[in-house]
């Protein structure tokens, strides 16, 4: 079932602008993980923060984590137009159960 | 890192016919894989886990019959739809775990879109 939000549900930013987007959830979890998909694709691991951790980066993407409000967000700076893609947040409720809850996604489109 | 396949990406197949889609880890091997469907614009929705050798767990409100899952390997998941009908036309997405060095991270296959007429 679907447990994560994501806001906005769409964004379109400038190519070297930054892009935020949010993710909430309603359960407790283990980790949450973020993907890409670009149109028509399989999915693209990005990143996986554990819920002891508060901030992770790689490269020019920075994912935070906030256990006590639920939420989680994810900054891609200096955007470029390859970057256009829809992101997904994905949360696993314990370290023994692997299964994905995914949100509805922000569906970010950079122009050139 | 870790690859997934799916065959075939695309498929299109008359109302009543049955359809296999196959899921390959290339470079691990995935101690369980889950399929996954997508409507347009949507986002994804978990079918079934299964695990290799054993029978695959499906989500409520999945039926089992007319999704048949099976994991002989631990690099191979088929999902066969069963007389399949336009409702059935979706995306189809599988993902393996166990890939060493990220024993918790599902890496998806590009995906498998059937339509059927």
């Amino acid at each position: 079932s679907q447990q994560g939000e994501e806001d906005p549900q769409a964004l379109s930013i400038q190519e070297g602008e930054n892009a935020t987007m949010n993710c909430s959830y309603k359960t407790s979890i283990n980790n949450l993980q973020w993907y890409r998909q670009n149109s028509g694709r399989g999915l693209v691991h990005l990143i996986l923060i554990r819920s002891n951790e508060r901030e992770k980066h790689s490269g020019r993407l920075r994912v935070t984590l906030d256990t006590s409000k639920k939420s989680s967000s994810l900054l891609i700076t200096a955007s470029r137009a390859a970057d256009t893609a829809s992101y997904f947040c994905a949360t696993a409720p314990s370290s023994n159960d692997y299964k994905l809850s995914f949100g509805a996604g922000t569906t970010v489109t950079v122009r050139a | 890192g870790a690859v997934v396949s799916q065959h075939p990406s695309w498929v299109i197949c008359k109302s009543g016919t049955s359809v296999k889609i196959e899921c390959r880890s290339l470079d691990f091997q995935a101690t369980t894989m889950f399929w996954y469907r997508q409507f347009p614009k949507q986002s994804l929705m978990l079918m079934a886990t299964s695990n290799e050798g054993s029978k695959a767990t499906y989500e409520q409100g999945v039926e089992k019959d007319k999704f048949l899952i099976n994991h002989a390997s631990l690099t191979l998941s088929t999902l066969t739809v069963t007389s399949a009908h336009p409702e059935d036309s979706s995306f189809y997405i599988c993902s393996g775990l166990g890939a060493a060095g990220n024993t918790d991270t599902q890496y998806f296959g590009p995906g498998t879109r059937l339509t059927v007429l």
